[in-house]
């Protein structure tokens, strides 16, 4: 079975603070993604990474980085922590496979509330 | 670009009653399209999904969808609810060239009353 693996299930930071997130999956996806779920607002894209070294930016981006060094790990990083960032954090991987794309799997999620 | 519509965010019915969760898509070239679950403070997991071949595909704990291409839908059923159904259901849809991104609705809730 796949496996994709967050660090943490909760996190208490406080605002101005340097966060990271960590994410692994365990079946050599070339695809990983960091998403953000509110209420009301479902999954909303924060970036993409294809491949290592490689990012995309998704639909809300401002406020986080990433880094991918290895394919296996993907980091979300939350350079100066703000109240608005308080959510459920969705890491997910998946593999396209000659024409055909995957479905997604995700981890557990990380809560994360900065205070 | 291509976006999804759940056209409910709440579905209560009493255990043992059908129920369908609606999803209305719209894009301008092919997509895949995904049915997932969410239980309480976990990810998300696949229930179905429709790639190509039969519009009608069945998927775990006895979800089936239907894809109808001309009315954009892929609206999710069961026959009968149990109450480990109550969860979030997410509907999601990937461009066949988007190299995996998918675009997901807001969820509807569904709660399954005795």
């Amino acid at each position: 079975d796949v496996k994709v693996t967050q660090s943490s299930r909760y996190l208490v930071k406080r605002t101005g603070e340097k966060v990271f997130l960590e994410c692994v999956q365990d079946m050599d996806h070339e695809n990983m993604f960091w998403y953000r779920q509110d209420p009301g607002l479902g999954l909303r894209l924060i970036y993409f990474s294809y491949d290592v070294k490689m990012k995309e930016k998704g639909d809300i981006p401002e406020g986080y980085s990433v880094s991918r060094e290895k394919k296996e790990r993907f980091s979300l990083i939350l350079e100066s922590a703000s109240t608005n960032q308080t959510s459920m954090y969705l890491c997910a991987s998946s593999s396209p496979r000659g024409w055909r794309n995957t479905e997604a799997f995700f981890g557990q999620g990380t809560r994360l509330t900065v205070v | 670009a291509q976006s999804v519509t759940q056209l409910d965010s709440q579905v209560p019915v009493f255990e043992e009653a059908p129920v369908e969760l609606r999803c209305n898509y719209s894009s301008s070239v092919s997509v895949y399209l995904f049915w997932y679950v969410q239980y309480p403070n976990q990810g998300l997991q696949l229930l179905l999904k429709y790639l190509s071949g039969s519009t009608l595909v069945k998927g775990i704990n006895g979800f089936e969808a239907e894809f109808n291409k001309s009315q954009t839908s892929f609206h999710l059923r069961k026959p009968s609810v149990h109450i480990s159904d109550t969860a979030e259901y997410f509907c999601a849809v990937t461009l066949f060239t988007n190299a995996g991104k998918s675009t997901f609705g807001d969820g509807t809730t569904l709660t399954v009353k005795p």
